[in-house]
């Protein structure tokens, strides 16, 4: 059964830092592996959608990798603003193209002003 | 463009009382979610559909059933509801054709079972 856990699961950070966020999954046949922002309250926003054939992904200061063989992904957030801060969540297909999603538990982040 | 909207945002229901949550996409999308969002455990598929008149179980269906007649509107029904259904839910879709697509969520249903 797939797992997916999300280390650290809450980083407090000053403003302007650069922060890596980590997810590792323990099934590595996977399709593809999807990078949320959640913010109290609210629903799921989804930020990064890497395919399995590529190895990472960018969208403004956002960048996430995927290591298949090894089981990981990294989100790295460049230039921190407060703003920024939510839980951000992974999440990996229970097998294969699944429609089943298995999601991590999240990693909270605070940026300080 | 609304997105994904779901109907009702909060409800208090008594055990034993039957309710049906709305999730509508006006984005023309094939599949739709519910997901159940709890402390600690994260969130977990209850339902989903690959198209419209389709349904398939989660990985927590007990206790809930859906429905897809129309391709915009994905119904979560609970029939008797019991105090572990206390949860906030969401409706997710997506579009495309094959996996890589990412899914779009509504802002969610916070539901409690007194």
């Amino acid at each position: 059964k797939q797992e997916v856990t999300q280390i650290p699961a809450a980083l407090s950070v000053p403003e302007g830092e650069n922060l890596v966020l980590n997810c590792s999954f323990t099934d590595s046949a996977i399709y593809n592996l999807q990078w949320f922002r959640q913010d109290p309250g609210k629903g799921l926003t989804s930020l990064l959608l890497i395919q399995s054939s590529q190895r990472e992904q960018t969208s403004g200061r956002l960048n996430a990798s995927l290591d298949k063989s090894s089981g990981r992904s990294t989100l790295y957030i460049a230039a921190s603003q407060p703003g920024d801060s939510a839980t951000y969540l992974c999440a990996v297909p229970d097998w294969g193209g699944s429609e089943k999603l298995v999601f991590g538990k999240g990693t909270k982040l605070t940026v300080n002003p | 463009n609304a997105g994904v909207t779901q109907t009702p945002k909060f409800r208090v229901l008594k055990t034993g009382q039957s309710m049906t949550l709305l999730c509508a996409q006006d984005m023309n999308h094939e599949y739709m979610y519910w997901y159940r969002q709890d402390p600690g455990m994260g969130l977990r598929l209850i339902h989903y559909s690959v198209g419209e008149g389709t349904t398939a179980k989660g990985e927590v269906p007990d206790g809930y059933n859906v429905s897809r007649l129309k391709k915009q509107n994905f119904l979560l029904g609970l029939e008797s509801a019991a105090p572990s259904q206390t949860s906030v839910y969401f409706c997710a879709s997506r579009g495309g054709v094959g996996s890589n697509q990412p899914q779009h969520f509504g802002d969610g249903t916070r539901l409690s079972i007194l």
